[in-house]
């Protein structure tokens, strides 16, 4: 069984950090990219970030540019989003989600990251 | 940068009667390897969001053969042959042709009259 189970998350003032995890197993995690969605309180989805299968190359949303980076750990099987300068519009639920078959076949269960003094 | 838009952004219907979801998008999802990366989410009240149709009109695993996908180029529809209790959520059209800006249309709400 396939299962994506993220943590990290949390209450962060502005300004701060934060990073997620998103350990994956049951599917071949090192040959399909990985991404990071993201869904504010009462609004729909937006795609964060993008990493490739070997973790060379990423892609990132305009919004997050330059304050998030996304990262993989093969070994560990576990995808990674570094959260910096946060923003009170940072505030969501955040996905990890990654290939199979197409793009986001797979979802983790979400980590709330709320922004706030 | 492509824009997505699902219409309508509200849907009551009637348990067992049909319902129509549209996704338009402003440029041709058509890939240059000959796919059309447009896919289709359900995301059921509290919980993570869930494909249900990939590259159009494919069907995942588990997915109930009442849900179905059609469309070319910019214009895309899911169907639900006839709506069953446990389809109420939020439906969300996505391309993966074009990886900038918003990937996902705004989302359609289904509910139950």
């Amino acid at each position: 069984e396939v299962q994506l189970v993220q943590s990290g998350g949390g209450l962060v003032q502005p300004g701060g950090s934060l990073r997620l995890s998103c350990a994956a197993s049951g599917f071949t995690f090192s040959g399909h990219w990985m991404h990071w969605v993201r869904q504010a309180p009462g609004k729909g989805l937006v795609w964060v970030s993008s990493v490739f299968s070997d973790g060379s190359r990423a892609a990132y949303a305009d919004s997050v540019k330059g304050r998030f980076t996304i990262s993989r750990d093969t070994a560990k099987n576990t995808l990674y989003l570094q959260i910096n300068s946060l923003r009170a519009e940072d505030t969501a639920v955040y996905y990890c989600t990654g290939n199979s078959v197409d793009n986001f076949d797979y979802w983790g269960q979400g980590t709330p990251v709320t922004v706030s003094s | 940068d492509v824009v997505m838009t699902q219409s309508p952004l509200s849907l009551p219907v009637t348990l067992g009667q049909p319902a129509s979801i549209s996704c338009r998008s402003s440029q041709s999802l058509v890939h240059s390897d000959g796919n059309t990366y447009l896919s289709w989410f359900q995301q059921r009240p509290g919980q993570s969001p869930r494909r249900l149709i990939y590259r159009v009109s494919n069907r995942d695993s588990g997915v109930p053969d009442r849900f179905s996908g059609s469309g070319s180029g910019t214009d895309f529809t899911l169907k639900i042959s006839r709506v069953e209790a446990e389809d109420i959520g939020v439906y969300y059209c996505m391309q993966g042709t074009h990886w900038l800006g918003d990937l996902f249309g705004q989302g359609t709400e289904l509910e139950i009259k």
